[in-house]
């Protein structure tokens, strides 16, 4: 079946570094990727969409300065979170599409000290 | 404005106690509605899609419907396996690729 994966699946990092998370589709090619943060005990909030071969597309309030997107191949997006600050310790989760159904990767838990 | 609401919040039920999860939704164009599990820590695991009112699906102890205005997920028999976060998400329109998502119900089975 369509399996997504992230790395890491949790990171720790000090204030003012970035970060970076792979999202890759294992079995299948995706010209269209998602990101999601989820904070606790709530549900997940769009950031942007990962187009490949061009620009993302980012959610209102989200900054695309800090959160840099990068589509560059059919099979892996990545996310940066630059110079990252303890606001940012979050819960991020990507999402690739096959055919209609949208498939999840496992998430990456950023911690930021 | 496009919206889905999830009910209720959160349900405790004992083993073997079936029920059922509601998830309404306001959108034109709905695409496609789709339900998933949420393990704590971990991302949604898909278990269905619907596209069409009178739509039926089934896995398991697991039985999702769906009309014009919601979408109903049915549990039989539950067991404390089944105890998890569940989210229901639509597809809106023909013009975008974005996934609206209801806040969940978190479901605890209890033995």
């Amino acid at each position: 079946g369509a399996v997504v994966s992230q790395h890491p699946s949790r990171v720790i990092c000090k204030s003012g570094t970035s970060v970076k998370i792979e999202c890759r589709s294992l079995d299948f090619q995706a010209t269209t990727m998602f990101w999601y943060r989820q904070f606790p005990k709530q549900s997940l909030m769009l950031m942007a969409t990962s187009n490949e071969g061009s620009k993302a597309t980012y959610e209102q309030g989200v900054e695309k300065d800090k959160f840099l997107i990068n589509h560059a191949s059919l099979t892996l997006s990545t996310l940066t979170v630059t110079s990252a600050h303890p606001e940012d310790s979050s819960f991020y989760i990507c999402s690739a599409r096959l055919v209609a159904e949208p498939y999840f990767g496992p998430g990456t838990r950023l911690t930021v000290t | 404005e496009d919206q889905v609401t999830q009910s209720p919040e959160a349900l405790r039920l004992q083993e073997g106690e079936s029920s059922s999860l509601n998830c309404s939704y306001t959108v034109s164009g709905l695409r496609g509605l789709f339900w998933y599990r949420q393990d704590p820590g971990k991302g949604p695991e898909f278990l269905f899609t619907l596209y069409s009112a009178g739509e039926e699906k089934e896995k398991e102890r697991l039985k999702a419907t769906l009309t014009k205005k919601e979408s109903f997920l049915h549990i039989t028999a539950p067991k404390p396996e089944d105890s998890a976060t569940y989210l229901c998400a639509v597809l809106q329109s023909y013009n975008t690729d974005k996934l609206i998502f209801g806040t969940g119900t978190r479901l605890q089975v209890f033995p």
